[in-house]
């Protein structure tokens, strides 16, 4: 079975603080990928980035970072010197590659509630 | 950038009444998903399609029906709505990526 956990419920931030957000997961497929969405509050998903398990380097994205560990199990997102426009929330996902599962079931954390104020 | 589209975007309807929610994609993917997200934000799986005249129950059970007649057409149905069905829909769609795009949602009110 496969699990996904953001603990963090609900994370509050000043503007121009940096800010972390956690994603750990289970899986026992050796080959699986990771995704972090963001949902702002217009209620769309929007996807942010793609890791594939074999892939450890870890990315950059103007202000978005991401750091996968694999011997931690854990796809953690930061975000640098927040912005109002960060709040929303942000759920990681995980889909595994086994068993033929082709269609591409991706298993979702609970969400983490990022508000940044002003 | 995705083109995923879903109407109507809020829809507030009385019980018994059957309500159809509508998605369509302009990107020729075959894969097609909905999911439900209840007010503690937890998405879950309720139907996926692989293509045309393929559709299957996700892991969450729901009431809902669903087709696929057209590749950019995955319609979900209640053919009789209770409170309970008060939710948010999501659709979202696949390409030969591994990266699924979610249309805008329809926040569904059953009173």
């Amino acid at each position: 079975a496969q699990k996904v956990t953001q603990a963090q419920t609900e994370i509050s931030v000043v503007e121009k603080e940096d800010v972390t957000l956690d994603c750990v997961y289970e899986t026992r497929d050796t080959t699986y990928y990771l995704f972090w969405y963001k949902q702002p509050p217009s209620g769309e998903l929007v996807f942010l980035i793609r890791r594939n398990s074999f892939d450890e380097q870890n990315e950059i994205s103007g202000r978005y970072s991401w750091n996968f560990q694999k011997s931690t199990s854990s796809f953690n997102f930061t975000i640098t010197a927040s912005q109002v426009v960060d709040s929303a929330v942000y759920f990681c996902a995980l889909r595994g590659n086994a068993g033929g599962t082709s269609y591409g079931k991706l298993t979702f954390g609970q969400g983490t509630i990022l508000t940044v104020h002003p | 950038e995705a083109d995923i589209y879903q109407t109507p975007r809020y829809l507030v309807i009385g019980t018994g009444k059957k309500i159809t929610l509508e998605c369509s994609q302009t990107m020729g993917h075959d894969k097609m998903y909905w999911y439900q997200q209840d007010p503690g934000m937890e998405l879950h799986l309720i139907h996926y399609s692989y293509g045309v005249n393929s559709t299957e129950k996700g892991d969450l059970s729901s009431e809902s029906t669903v087709s696929r007649i057209r590749t950019e057409h995955f319609p979900l149905t209640l053919e009789s709505a209770r409170p309970s069905h008060t939710s948010q829909y999501l659709c979202a769609s696949r390409g030969r990526g591994y990266e699924q795009y979610f249309g805008p949602g329809t926040r569904l009110t059953v009173t």
